[in-house]
Formats: C-alpha cells, structure tokens, sequence
C-alpha cells in the first residue's frame, strides 16, 4: 500500500464545475504539498500546507492533520486547469508521492 | 520556468551504453534533489544534496547510479550501463531549506532502447 494514496485516479469535469481531489496518508508528515505536472512532465508547486486551508485563485487546498487527509479544491474549472495534480507528503525523510490525478475539463 | 534548469531534455541511448544528465537549480538554493517518474506514477525519490554533501541515497539508486554536485551548484546525474528499466523521466529540483518549496525542472526524458 503507498503511504500517499489519491483519488480519484482520473476526473473528467465540464467546464466550470467544482473538482475536489483528495489526498490521504499514512505516513507522518510536517507538511503536505500540491503539485500540478503539465503535459511534458513540468511540475509546478501549487501549495505547501501544514494546518488549515490555504487559496490561490480559484485553488483552495485543506488539510486534517489528525484525519491525515487533504483535499485541492477548484472552483469555476476551465480546460486549461486540465492536468495531473499530485500531493506528496514531506517529514524528516524527503517528498513521497502519490500516484496522481488526471483531470480533464471539457469546454 | 521555475529557474530550474536540466539539460538535455530528452536522451535517446542503446542499452548498456552511459548517460549523464545535468540540473542548474536556483542559485541560492542549498538542497538539490533528484526524483524519477515512469508513466503514470508520480516522482520517486532518488537522492538529495545539501550543498556539496549528498545526505541520503533511495535504494532506488542502484549501484549503477551516481550523482554529484561539486561546487554545491550544478549537480550531475550519471548512469552506467543503462538498462530499458531506467526509461523514464528524470526530475531535479531544489529549494532553499528543507522545509521550503520545492522548484522543479523541466525533466529529462531518456528512453533506453
């Protein structure tokens, strides 16, 4: 079983739907970071949070600390948020990973 | 572009021969970390650096595997005696404590044939 377990695995939405992607661990972990990867392998930081909810744009992202869960929110999604989201866990042992989440959204 | 930098981009190699791969991470940042991902996985720890001291290994990273970074700066990636296991894209990034953000690069794609 991975430490860092996402769902879903795949996610098609319509344009302008609420998308959540959930993330749980099993591992301890001081922080929880989001990362969105591009076609052509770019990853891009998104968040890094240790407690609460953090937002960037239309990007909400949560953590429970004592459930070992976080969610990434995105509100009025548009195709260009299409791409695969991926957490990872971080405490004193380098980043693991989950498997990730492709997103589609549809025009 | 995140100010990380990894050349080349994509390496084509017959098995058996070696490659080295190279990441230019941030200028400031202390840790440099390589990650390895195959198609439909997500990264996988290979090693880190802080600064010129490569602090821990993956058993991941075989022996046919070693990385450097001399300087603290560049860091180099090098495998030997490739094998079609070790296609996949390979990822640097760096960051300027361990608990910061991390910055990636764009990747190396290699494919071993």
């Amino acid at each position: 079983k991975n430490e860092v377990e996402q769902s879903p695995q795949n996610l098609t939405a319509q344009e302008g739907e609420f998308i959540t992607i959930n993330c749980s661990y099993s591992v301890g972990i001081s922080a929880l970071h989001w990362l969105q990867q591009h076609p052509g392998g770019g990853i891009v930081s998104l968040f890094m949070l240790s407690s609460g909810k953090k937002k960037h744009g239309r990007l909400i992202a949560t953590i429970n600390i004592q459930e070992k869960h976080s969610s990434l929110h995105i509100t009025a999604s548009h195709p260009r948020d299409s791409a695969v989201y991926i957490c990872a866990g971080q405490g004193n042992t380098p980043l693991v990973f989950g498997k990730g989440t492709r997103l589609s959204v549809i025009a | 572009d995140t100010g990380v930098s990894q050349n080349p981009r994509h390496k084509i190699t017959k098995r058996g021969q070696n490659v080295t791969f190279r990441c230019d991470p941030i200028s400031e940042h202390n840790r440099l970390y390589w990650y390895r991902q195959t198609l439909g996985q997500g990264p996988e720890f290979l090693t880190y650096f802080q600064n010129e001291a490569q602090l821990e290994k993956s058993r991941l990273l075989s022996d046919r595997f070693s990385a450097e970074r001399p300087k603290g700066s560049f860091s180099t990636l090098e495998i030997q005696r490739t094998e079609q296991g070790d296609s996949a894209m390979y990822l640097c990034a760096s960051s300027l404590t361990w608990t910061d953000t991390q910055y990636f690069g764009p990747g190396t794609r290699l494919t071993v044939l």
